[in-house]
């Protein structure tokens, strides 16, 4: 295992149009979180899974924003009608305790 | 007022100067204290932690929390070139799931 791995790497998309991410945690690791960074600023939480189950969400996880992890494997972010404030690296990150180990992200262009 | 405010620099310093990083914090409940690295288009990655006040030492890295001063630090000894990358604090209070991080420093090692 290598890690927290996600993919794309990087994704330019059209603003308006829908794009899915996604992670791949380390195996044994139970819980799974996103985070939002944008450019100059530290990473913001979004939302967390333990297992299958997503026990919180942020407020800036608005209605065009969606999370699953089914079978408390890998996670998928989905972000319907992309603005172009929406523009950022979103990470993934795992953990079997409190302390995270992250992916090297996807970063997401809304042109 | 953020949570988590942090220095943004940049800095930078001579191969082999001490560095100082620091945060401060408003919200009490925080009882974990991290410094993550994070290195250009990649994730965060967890380099020291501290629960609740007092000191750590890690090789060339000290991690400090003063809780009644609501202000933690980051020292780096002998600083080398590869410890250029931005460094970000993050904290937890106690029985949340999600971390506040600050905005992160700049650092560059001149050789």
């Amino acid at each position: 295992d290598t890690g927290v791995s996600q993919n794309p790497r990087h994704k330019i998309t059209k603003r308006g149009q829908n794009v899915t991410f996604r992670c791949d945690p380390i195996s044994e690791h139970n819980r799974l979180y996103w985070y939002r960074q944008t450019l100059g600023q530290g990473p913001e939480f979004l939302t967390y899974f333990q297992n299958e189950a997503q026990l919180e969400k942020s407020r800036l996880l608005s209605d065009r924003f969606s999370a699953e992890r089914p079978k408390g494997s890998f996670s998928t972010l989905e972000i319907q009608r992309t603005e172009q404030g929406d523009s950022a690296m979103y990470l993934c990150a795992s953990s079997p305790t409190i302390f995270y180990t992250f992916g090297s992200g996807t970063r997401l262009t809304v042109v | 007022q953020k949570e988590v405010e942090q220095d943004p620099g940049p800095l930078s310093v001579p191969e082999g100067a001490i560095v100082s990083l620091n945060c401060t914090y408003s919200n009490s409940a925080f009882q974990y204290f991290m410094w993550y690295r994070q290195y250009s288009r990649k994730g965060p990655e967890l380099l020291m932690y501290t629960y609740s006040s007092g000191n750590k030492e890690d090789g060339r890295f000290t991690a400090q929390v003063d809780k009644s001063s609501k202000y933690i630090s980051l020292f780096i000894r002998d600083s080398q070139p590869s410890d250029s990358a931005t460094y970000l604090c993050a904290m937890r209070p106690t029985g949340a799931n999600n971390l506040f991080f600050g905005t992160g420093t700049r650092l560059t090692v001149i050789p």
